[in-house]
């Protein structure tokens, strides 16, 4: 089955390191794009990639970084930069330039300790 | 910067018709206007679009107006798996040449159905 995967569902880290997110699809969509979520808060995008080897800085990207050498994989990266690292964090996907429905992962819940 | 505003909360008895507004007042004329949900702890999950006619499919129906400023989502018959924070959004028909596209979500509506 097509799909958007994200993984771990819960990471713990200490604070200070450096952690890297996973998100696979394999839907052929174009763009992904990473969120995070606070309680009670909605959707706040921190990076976005609308081709391989190309990604836009989000609302909210600092503190975050991004690569995406695969069409299918678009990573996020918490670095020790990012002051307040513990949200749930959700990838999506789309199809680039027809609009289409986006996809989304289940997310993953980080907690910094 | 999302184009579309949401009230953030509303209650419906369940098995009466839940009817969330949006206004979306600065909508282009090559802008869908989509639907999606979260509940709890999980992914959104797309509901419905529609670009100026009404539209309608197993989950619910997308009334938009006549001018596009504003729609509203039906969910005919609540049920309490209906509680969740509602989104909605708008979206390039077709991508502008060489542009990008951001989906922004904004804060969406929180609808508790109550039994």
């Amino acid at each position: 089955d097509g799909g958007i995967t994200q993984s771990p569902k819960y990471l713990f880290r200490k604070e200070g390191q450096n952690v890297t997110l996973s998100c696979e699809q394999n839907l052929n969509h174009d763009a992904m794009y990473w969120y995070r979520q606070d309680p009670g808060q909605g959707l706040r995008l921190i990076y976005y990639s609308q081709i391989v080897n190309d990604f836009q800085k989000g609302d909210i990207a600092e503190g975050y970084s991004v690569s995406r050498e695969k069409k299918e994989s678009f990573p996020l990266t918490v670095t020790s930069a990012q002051k307040n690292p513990t949200a749930f964090y959700l990838c999506a996907s789309t199809y680039r330039g027809l609009s289409t429905e986006a996809f989304f992962g289940q997310g993953t819940r980080l907690t910094v300790v | 910067d999302a184009k579309t505003t949401q009230p953030p909360s509303m209650d419906c008895a369940e098995g009466r018709a839940a009817n969330l507004p949006c206004n979306h007042s600065t909508i282009s004329g090559n802008e869908y206007v989509y639907w999606y949900r979260q509940i709890h702890s999980q992914g959104p999950q797309y509901i419905i679009h529609g670009l100026k006619n009404n539209e309608t499919n197993e989950m619910a129906s997308l009334i938009i107006t006549e001018d596009r400023k504003s729609s509203t989502l039906i969910l005919p018959h609540a049920t309490l798996r209906d509680t969740a924070v509602y989104y909605c959004i708008v979206r390039f028909t077709i991508t502008p040449q060489g542009g990008s596209e951001k989906l922004v979500f904004g804060k969406g509506m929180k609808l508790t159905v109550n039994p």
